[in-house]
């Protein structure tokens, strides 16, 4: 019952931005955006997240779209360390949200 | 280095064995979880524990027991596993599971991955 669509694939080149994007049409007033990646075989990895606003930190940029219905991860230059499968996550506050849902994500591949 | 370490990191068991995974956060959280991950399927959430009481338990079977003696320790215990529960389990935790905000990102330790023969 993932409540994101991401597309399943994408290659990015090494050292250019890479833009991963995602949909959340059905997302409610109280649900933040998470992104965790997951390098293979190993713990899913926080990245960013966010309820309105667009928000930058040292690994990533995310933009949320006006209506809050899609948003994009941005990692400013991609490097051959960024390859991974990202994650785009809604949860509500509170506990409700302890209930992370992984849906499948999408598998990034950086090429140099 | 996420501040969340697990032990072992590899396992291989028989069906009959009896084992435990141990999950410890040196993040001063209150809140952890266990997460499976099977092969070619989503993180499926197993157990949530606040502040050592047990909050959610998602459907699983009896031969998987968790144990949460203090706010910074995790034990999943292990007997007569099947083939099928061969998977990469994950812990994590987070500030405070019922707050809001930041203060519920989850963080994940690397994993156990264990083999059921």
């Amino acid at each position: 019952d993932a409540k994101t669509t991401q597309p399943t694939s994408m290659d990015c080149a090494e050292g250019r931005a890479a833009n991963l994007p995602c949909n959340h049409s059905t997302i409610s007033g109280n649900e933040y955006v998470y992104w965790y990646r997951q390098i293979h075989s190993q713990g899913p990895q926080y990245i960013i997240h966010g309820l309105k606003n667009n928000e930058t930190n040292e690994m990533a940029s995310l933009i949320i779209t006006e209506d809050r219905k899609s948003s994009t991860l941005i990692l400013p230059h991609a490097t051959l360390r960024d390859t991974a499968v990202y994650y785009c996550i809604v949860r509500p506050r509170g506990a409700a949200g302890n209930k992370l849902t992984f849906g499948g994500g999408t598998r990034v591949l950086v090429k140099p | 280095e996420t501040g969340v370490t697990q032990t072992p990191r590899h396992l291989v068991m028989g069906m009959t064995n009896k084992k435990s995974l141990k999950c410890e956060q040196h993040l001063g959280h209150n809140a952890m979880y266990w997460y499976k991950q099977s092969a070619k399927k989503p993180l499926e959430l197993m157990f949530v524990y606040n502040f050592k009481e047990q909050t959610e338990n998602n459907s699983v079977p009896s031969r998987f027991s968790p144990e949460c003696p203090n706010s910074s320790h995790l034990f999943l215990h292990l007997h007569t596993l099947q083939p099928e529960d061969s998977a990469l389990y994950l812990c994590a935790s987070s500030q405070d599971g019922t707050s809001g905000g930041v203060g519920e990102t989850q963080y994940f330790g690397p994993g156990t991955r264990l083999l059921v023969l």
